[in-house]
């Protein structure tokens, strides 16, 4: 059982906006300010898509963005394309390790 | 460029042992932390240990500590994981991650896949 919750799958249809929640259920996270979101398409490397809750790194586009609301993190993508399919990974950390959500699978209809 | 490429994996029998390497370039490896995450087919990330860029300080997962061992050589700018007493349920695509900042990674290697049966 994580201690980052996330749904399994989500979908949309391309064009529409998705938003991905990931909230903490444990006393044990360090920084709700630290949340991370992940990219990762199948067979393939995850990739950084929001670091501290809200940054983009360069070269993510802006149709990716974040947000916090009490103990849940969100990943909002706008405008969805095909290429969005993939699944999406949050992550943070507790004061003695590095935790991720279970995984959302992202389905573009 | 940032690059990664992890090497090492392999079929092994329960209760054996394999080593894990990433060659880093691209960056002043001595600079950044570094990360081991793994996956098992079909399952989501699993954080299983950092180390600092001057590899005092090391940090493992519960679920392989006292069994693996984070090292690195920055003559050699590589990152090592020696795991020990492999059991099935460490079989997983291992992934050596650049660490931006505490507990976020913006570059990542292509993955070593250990598999873990007799």
């Amino acid at each position: 059982q994580s201690a980052l919750a996330q749904p399994a799958s989500v979908s949309g249809s391309p064009g529409q906006s998705v938003t991905i929640s990931c909230t903490g259920t444990s006393s044990d996270i360090g920084d709700y300010n630290s949340f991370t979101w992940y990219q990762q398409h199948p067979g393939k490397a995850p990739k950084l898509l929001i670091y501290d809750v809200t940054n983009r790194p360069s070269g993510v586009s802006s149709r990716f963005s974040g947000s916090m609301s009490g103990n849940t993190a969100s990943l909002t993508i706008s405008g969805l394309q095909a290429e969005d399919e993939a699944d999406y990974y949050c992550s943070s950390y507790t004061f003695s390790s590095v935790v991720f959500g279970g995984g959302t699978k992202l389905t573009v209809l | 460029e940032v690059q990664l490429l992890e090497s090492g994996g392999g079929l092994v029998q329960p209760g054996g042992s394999l080593r894990l390497s990433c060659v880093a370039s691209g960056f002043p490896f001595s600079n950044f932390a570094m990360t081991w995450v793994r996956q098992a087919p079909g399952k989501g990330l699993e954080w299983v240990s950092a180390i600092d860029g001057s590899g005092v300080s090391i940090y493992y997962a519960d679920s392989v500590k006292g069994r693996f061992t984070t090292s690195r050589e920055s003559s050699k700018n590589t990152l090592y994981l020696q795991m020990n007493s492999l059991r099935a349920e460490d079989s997983a695509i291992y992934y050596c991650a650049k660490n931006m900042n505490t507990a976020k990674y913006d570059y990542w290697g292509q993955g070593t896949l250990v598999t873990v049966s007799s």
